[in-house]
This record gives C-alpha cells, sequence and structure tokens, in this order.
C-alpha cells in the first residue's frame, strides 16, 4: 500500500527565515505528486503538481517553490517567510485514476 | 480552477439521522467526483468517489451524482459522533488536477 511522510510535522518559523518542507512516499513509482495549502478555516489550494522527477506545474505565482529531485521525494521551499505562508501544506499523491491521497501534512505558522 | 460549491454549513444533525451534503461544479467536462472527510487538525481522507450517473453506497455513506444538474450530493444515515467534521466535495479538472469546495463542517449531537 501506498504511503506518505511529511515532515516536520509543525514548524514555527519567522517571517523572512527561508522554508524547506519534505514529503516522501513508498509503495509506488512514478506517481504523481502535489503540493496543497489550506489557510486556518478555508479550502484547499493546489500549488505545485509534478508529474514526474524535475517537472514541476505551478499553479499560483508567490514565493514558495517545488522540486522533485527523485521519483518519490516532492519538496516545497521558499527563499523568504511571509506571513501570508502560514497554514497547513499538505502533500498528496495520485493514487488511482484521478484519485489524490494526502499526507499527515505539516502544520506552518510564520511568526 | 473550475468551481465547486459546497453547502456553507455548519450542519448540525442529531445522532442516528440522516445528514445531507450538497455539492455543485461548473465544468460540464468533469468526469470524477469525490468526497473527503477531514477531521479538525488532521489531513483530508477519501470517503466516497462516484463517476457514473446515479447512486453509490458504502456502508453508512451515500454519493448521488447528476452530471445534466452538476450536481454531486453525499447522505451519512445513522449518523454518528464520530462523523462530525468537516466534508470536502472534489472534482476533476482534468486527468491530473481535483478542484476542491470550501467545504461543509457537520456536527452530530449525541
Amino acid at each position: 500500500s501506498q504511503t506518505i511522510h511529511q515532515w516536520p510535522a509543525t514548524l514555527v518559523q519567522p517571517v523572512g527565515s527561508p522554508l524547506s518542507l519534505e514529503c516522501t512516499v513508498e509503495g509506488t513509482s512514478n506517481p504523481n505528486l502535489y503540493w496543497y495549502r489550506q489557510a486556518a478555516g478555508r479550502g484547499l489550494q493546489l500549488l505545485f503538481y509534478s508529474v514526474g522527477i524535475g517537472q514541476i506545474s505551478s499553479e499560483v505565482p508567490q514565493n514558495l517553490s517545488a522540486s522533485r529531485p527523485q521519483d518519490r521525494q516532492f519538496i516545497l521551499s521558499s527563499k523568504k517567510l511571509l506571513l501570508s505562508d502560514s497554514g497547513f501544506y499538505l502533500c498528496a499523491l495520485a493514487g488511482g485514476p484521478r484519485e489524490q491521497y494526502f499526507g499527515p501534512g505539516t502544520r506552518l505558522t510564520v511568526t | 480552477q473550475k468551481e465547486v460549491e459546497q453547502n456553507s454549513g455548519p450542519l448540525s444533525v442529531p445522532e442516528g439521522a440522516i445528514a445531507s451534503l450538497n455539492c455543485t461544479y461548473s465544468d460540464r467536462g468533469s468526469q470524477s467526483f469525490f468526497w473527503y472527510r477531514q477531521y479538525s487538525g488532521k489531513s483530508p481522507e477519501l470517503i466516497m468517489f462516484i463517476y457514473s450517473n446515479g447512486d453509490k453506497e458504502d456502508g453508512r455513506f451515500t454519493a448521488q451524482l447528476n452530471k445534466a444538474s452538476q450536481y454531486v450530493s453525499l447522505l451519512i444515515r445513522d449518523s454518528q459522533p464520530s462523523d462530525s467534521a468537516t466534508y470536502l466535495c472534489a472534482v476533476n479538472e482534468n486527468d491530473y488536477k481535483l478542484s476542491f469546495g470550501a467545504g461543509t463542517t457537520v456536527t452530530v449531537r449525541a
């Protein structure tokens, strides 16, 4: 079965600091991978998705970036965090015809 | 991003009752429809998917799809306190992307 790992689980960072969130998956190969953000009390916003190593599609112009250095690794980064970057960051993979499964998430608070 | 609209909620139902959740979508070309359950502080969990018009039942959950009306619903029968959560409707935009509604929060009163 497929498993999604995300770390860290929680993170508190000051404004202007860098960010690196990691997502790794097990039990599948060449999955489509996704980064979502959920702000407090809000819906899911798709940030990036990747259909393969080195292939990144950006959905929302912002100060975030994503990379996929390995088949089962997806990284979300920022050089300088903003207060508005606070939220619940979710990594997801496509597990079947169009369905997506989510990892446990990273809760980021920018202070 | 295509629009997906859900009841604003919150929806409060007594234990044992039926909770009815509604979702409408804007893209007539959508083919796949999903319901996720999200407990407070946790990540969304896929509970139902439906591709064809009509009803699909899984335990106490029934998903209903009407593509002509661009409408998908979720019924939770014999609601339990453990069903208290936010329910997210999702619709495929293409083979790679889903559009999510804002969610409906359900509270089941014991």
